[in-house]
């Protein structure tokens, strides 16, 4: 199965800053079929990025996903204390489909 | 407005079954596959179970080594996910989630409306 890796761990950013999450695969994901999501405590995860870069419906613009292969980035611009939150990122192009351990993001 | 409302918390010995539902609204549903995460407190989220409605054919993970089983009952739009011979290692939040991506008809989804979750808690 495909072992995704994501970096930081943990990241402390303050309002109005802009924060960039990776997700590194183990082989690479075809067809880009890598999708992000963010979990708040005590909430189901949320799709934010589908296919690497297409936003979900309802997302701001200030989420943007990028990369392909085996290398891929959420981006987060002009951070709100609303987006405190986990982020997770999942590949879906074959079977058992895996997520990341998640990245922690704590606006201060 | 898509929903997927899942049963209530569950408290079972280990070694005992249970099987938890997820009725969905919203859809058609036979024109989505259905997936079951996990997700162990503090923990990251797990696949479990993918079930297409349209031909009922299903995938698990080999982590579950056959204890688990995912159905449906299509007239009531409901998707179920049994687990037997529980152990404390499978107490966490089970959820639902609506499948799509081009190769979900296969098993490999991503999941764009997902259920409330349910805790299930395994301890004796």
């Amino acid at each position: 199965e495909i072992v995704l890796t994501q970096s930081p761990v943990t990241l402390a950013l303050s309002p109005g800053e802009g924060a960039t999450l990776s997700c590194r695969a183990s082989e690479s994901v075809t067809d880009d079929y890598l999708a992000w999501y963010q979990q708040k405590p005590g909430q189901p995860p949320r799709l934010l990025i589908y296919g690497a870069s297409r936003r979900a419906t309802g997302v701001p613009d200030r989420f943007s996903g990028s990369g392909s292969g085996t290398d891929f980035t959420l981006t987060i611009s002009r951070l709100e204390p609303d987006d405190s939150a986990v982020f997770y990122c999942q590949h879906y192009d074959k079977s058992p489909v895996t997520f990341g351990q998640g990245t922690k993001l704590q606006i201060k | 407005q898509v929903h997927l409302v899942q049963s209530g918390a569950e408290v079972k010995q280990p070694g005992a079954s249970v099987t938890l539902s997820c009725r969905t609204s919203g859809y058609t549903f036979k024109s989505h596959a259905l997936s079951w995460v996990r997700q162990a407190p503090g923990q990251g989220l797990e696949w479990v179970a993918w079930i297409n409605p349209i031909n009922t054919n299903t995938k698990y993970s080999e982590r579950f080594q056959g204890r688990v089983t995912i159905t449906i009952d299509t007239s009531a739009s409901t998707a179920y996910l049994g687990l037997s011979s529980l152990k404390s290692e499978d107490t966490a939040v089970y959820y639902c989630a609506r499948g799509r991506g081009g190769y979900c008809s296969g098993g490999s989804c991503y999941s764009d409306y997902w259920g409330q979750g349910t805790l299930v808690t395994v301890s004796s």
